[in-house]
Parts: C-alpha cells; sequence; structure tokens
C-alpha cells in the first residue's frame, strides 16, 4: 500500500540559511500533519492543514510557514535556521480530522551546522 | 489540554515472555489513544488505535491494547514477546473536542533478549 512521502530524507544546512520539506500524502488523504522530533525526544505537533486549510496550529516557530497544495501534498519551509532545528521532521496523513488514524512518513533528518 | 505519560523509560523482557508497555492519560472529554512503534532512523508505524467501544483493542504484530477509564490507562500488551519486538513504543493520544494533533508520551524503549 501507499504510504506517505516526505523528501528529502536528509538535509544539511547552515545557520541562517532557509530549507524546504516536502510531504506527499497517501492517495485520498486530505488532511496533514507536521511533527518535529528532537533528539531523544517525542514528537511535537507543528501544524495541520484540512482541505488545504490550516486547522491547528502548535509550537511552530515564526520563522517556519508551511501550507497545503491543491494536490494536497505539503510543503514546510523554515528560514533563519538554528542549530537547534536540527531535527526529525514527520509529515503524517489521514482521511479526514475525525477518527481516522495519522499515517507518518519515514521523516526529513534536517541537521544544521 | 491533553497528555501523556509513560511511566517506564525502558522495558527489558526475555523472548516469549509477556511485554507490557504502560500509558496514562489525561484529557478533558473522551480521548482518542494510540500506539505507534518507531524502529531506529525510520518513521512512527501504527499498531492500533482506541475510538470507542470495545475495551480491548487488538492491533498489529499480535499487540493489542486495554483501555481502562477509571484508571485513565492505555496499556500495550503482547502474550509473547519477539526479539524483532524491541524498538521505541509510543503512546498518544488526542482530545477529539479540542483540536487535532496528537500528544506523544515520552517513549519506552523495548528490548526483548533472545
Amino acid at each position: 500500500a501507499a504510504g506517505v512521502i516526505q523528501s528529502p530524507r536528509h538535509l544539511i544546512k547552515e545557520k541562517r540559511e532557509t530549507a524546504t520539506l516536502k510531504c506527499y500524502p497517501i492517495p485520498r488523504h486530505d488532511t496533514v500533519y507536521w511533527y518535529q522530533q528532537g533528539p531523544g525526544q517525542d514528537p511535537q505537533f507543528l501544524i495541520s492543514f484540512y482541505e488545504k486549510m490550516q486547522s491547528d496550529k502548535g509550537s511552530i516557530p515564526d520563522r517556519f510557514s508551511a501550507q497545503q497544495f491543491s494536490d494536497y501534498h505539503s510543503e514546510l519551509n523554515m528560514s533563519s535556521l538554528e542549530l537547534g532545528d536540527s531535527a526529525l521532521y514527520f509529515c503524517a496523513s489521514s482521511l479526514g480530522s475525525g477518527t481516522d488514524t495519522q499515517y507518518f512518513g519515514p521523516g526529513t533528518r534536517l541537521t544544521v551546522l | 489540554a491533553q497528555s501523556v505519560a509513560q511511566p517506564e523509560d525502558q522495558v527489558n523482557v526475555a523472548e516469549g515472555n509477556p511485554l507490557t508497555v504502560k500509558c496514562t492519560y489525561s484529557v478533558s472529554g473522551n480521548p482518542y489513544l494510540f500506539w505507534y512503534v518507531q524502529y531506529p532512523n525510520r518513521g512512527l508505524q501504527f499498531l492500533l488505535k482506541y475510538i470507542t467501544g470495545d475495551n480491548l483493542v487488538k492491533g498489529s504484530y499480535g499487540f493489542e491494547a486495554e483501555f481502562n477509564k477509571s484508571q485513565t490507562s492505555f496499556h500495550l500488551k503482547k502474550p509473547s514477546a519477539l526479539v524483532s519486538d524491541s524498538a521505541l513504543y509510543f503512546c498518544a493520544v488526542r482530545d477529539p473536542s479540542n483540536d487535532y494533533k496528537l500528544s506523544f508520551g515520552a517513549g519506552t524503549t523495548v528490548t526483548v533478549r533472545a
């Protein structure tokens, strides 16, 4: 079965640079979520979109922005990168935002030098 | 606010023995509860969920979990552990009356020795 696709899988950036992470949800899924997992930590919710509209917002820095496009894929844009942004970024998708399960992608490992 | 606690950082069991990973939750309404497993350098894999109905939920790879409302717990269990079950396990909760996000526990590292 098709899963959530994230690209790139690994990304290395310098401080103050920008990064764009992409997420392609499972076909027919209309809801996308972004989570950040720091080293040795649990995933922390950043932001979510349902039918291309922001549906919920968590602890996402102002330096970050995201959107969901007409084909339901989503992009997380990160600017003025800091060392502390180094983490594993997960995208998850679900069909609707009701009882349906969030299925996670393999993640993008961002390293900021 | 919703939250999850996993009181054990690590659980060690011998192969073939029962495995239990503990989880307690706190939400204002009726919870949606989930278990995910994470292997090294991999994403989170869904194991099972409780939304409503039967308190005993069966999931993937022989895992099950029991929802206990009075104890606000949702412990993950497997009758006979395998070495391949060694991984990091996360309990997560969602309060459907408030928002969409999952709140995760800190995770429990399970090690199954041969």
